[in-house]
């Protein structure tokens, strides 16, 4: 079965660092997208990407919070200055282009962020 | 603004059935989704549901939808210890805007 692949599991960093997390989504699909869960909390919505731009983003999203699409495989969230609440776990998935995106959306096992 | 809440734990013991349960807020919600997450791996889609459907059935799985009280349970019928994890309920506007998960009910198999 076809996987969306996140490195690192653990990333461990000093607050005030930058720092990126890769993702390969499956190979065909077009929609891209990063989710976030602070420990304890609701898995929550961070941005869409679609069409190499975003479609959508979250409140939570903001200038310090970059998304991109190096090389046509990877998709990256880049987290500039992290912060000490950036700690959590960031999931990556990513959807064909049929009509109901989100239940054809496959989600990675997720990067563990800490910051330290 | 939305909001989706689920119990966080359920312990049951293999062969019965387990019963997870989640309230929404958003009236307007269309699909509601039920995820599992086993120790170490993503997010899975197991089911979902329209808001114009009631009951969906697939294998072990019911999903039954009251729209009226905004309540959305999953039961999984003769419970394996397989099927212990993390169970997310969300719920979208439509099939192609962000999701809004619970918190995730983890149930947990006795054998």
């Amino acid at each position: 079965e076809p996987e969306v692949t996140q490195t690192p599991s653990h990333q461990v960093t000093q607050m005030g660092q930058e720092v990126i997390l890769r993702c390969v989504p499956i190979s065909n699909h077009l929609y891209f997208y990063w989710y976030r869960q602070i420990l304890g909390q609701k898995v929550e919505f961070l941005v869409s990407f679609y069409n190499n731009e975003i479609s959508e983003k979250s409140e939570i999203f903001d200038d310090q919070f970059s998304v991109e699409r190096p090389d046509g495989s990877n998709f990256t969230l880049k987290i500039r200055s992290t912060k000490l609440e950036d700690s959590a776990m960031y999931f990556c998935a990513s959807s064909g282009r049929g009509r109901l995106t989100n239940t054809e959306a496959f989600f990675g096992q997720g990067t563990r962020l800490t910051v330290v | 603004g939305e909001d989706v809440e689920q119990s966080l734990f359920l312990s049951v013991r293999e062969g019965d059935s387990s019963v997870i349960n989640c309230t929404y807020t958003d009236s307007s919600s269309t699909y509601l989704y039920w995820y599992k997450q086993e120790p170490g791996a993503g997010l899975q889609l197991l089911t979902y549901i329209f808001s114009n459907m009631d009951m969906k059935q697939d294998q072990r799985l019911t999903v039954l939808l009251n729209k009226k009280d905004k309540h959305l349970s999953l039961r999984i019928a003769d419970t394996q210890t397989g099927d212990s994890a993390i169970y997310f309920c969300a719920e979208s506007a439509s099939g192609n805007t962000p999701l809004v998960f619970g918190k995730g009910t983890r149930l947990s198999v006795i054998a």
